[in-house]
């Protein structure tokens, strides 16, 4: 079983409406969630960062944790064909000092 | 967010020849850095951990004698790809995070390698 599992996607979009990420894990003993954007050929951007159960809003995006579910979500408002990336989720167990990411959500915001 | 740099950006080298990636965290410092590798169309692989002052602990799968990992101070890590031949080709990502609460990782730009 993986640590970390995403859809793989594409999941498409239009313009300005909500793009939804899905992100699950596997062990109950990671402590901080991540979302990173991905564009083609660059490298990591983090975007978001959670570490308690509930929502967490910055700008147009918003995170959700529910660590019962071990269950972590990246809503995207309003979206724009710039958020157009692979969006990888990872998680933290410090007692490893190791991130595990997932393989990416590819999602593609059309015009 | 905190800033980590690596140099080269890109490289071209012949088959048999050593390649040295440098990653510097610039405003911070980098308790542990972590290197990855990405083939086109693939997700980030961890290939190892290191921490300031002590080995480096390499991930299943990678040579550790070929991927030479060096973490020499709290703000430079580097990597030696040493005998590279062209399956060694890939995009290469270093990146920093320090013990505190959040945990974060800040990544590098990247080195796309090619291996002639």
């Amino acid at each position: 079983q993986k640590e970390v599992e995403q859809n793989s996607g594409p999941l498409s979009v239009p313009e300005g409406a909500i793009a939804s990420l899905n992100c699950t894990y596997s062990d109950r003993v990671s402590q901080s969630f991540f979302w990173y954007r991905q564009y083609s050929g660059k490298s990591p951007e983090l975007i978001m960062s959670i570490y308690s159960n509930g929502d967490k809003e910055d700008g147009r995006f918003t995170a959700q944790l529910n660590k019962a579910s071990q269950y972590v979500s990246l809503l995207i408002r309003d979206s724009q064909p710039s958020d157009s990336a692979t969006y990888l989720c990872a998680v933290n167990k410090p007692q490893f000092n190791k991130f595990y990411f997932g393989s990416g959500t590819k999602l593609n915001v059309k015009p | 967010g905190a800033v980590v740099s690596q140099h080269p950006s890109w490289v071209i080298c012949k088959s048999g020849t050593s390649v040295k990636i440098e990653c510097r965290s610039l405003d911070f410092q980098a308790t542990t850095m972590f290197w990855y590798r990405q083939f086109p169309k693939q997700s980030l692989m961890l290939m190892a951990t290191s921490n300031e002052g002590s080995k480096a602990t390499y991930e299943q799968g990678v040579e550790k004698d070929k991927f030479l990992i060096n973490h020499a101070s709290l703000t430079l890590s580097t990597l030696t790809v040493t005998s590279a031949h062209p399956e060694d080709s890939s995009f290469y990502i270093c990146s920093g995070a320090w013990l505190a609460d959040n945990n974060e990782q800040f990544f590098g730009p990247g080195t796309r390698l090619t291996v002639l």
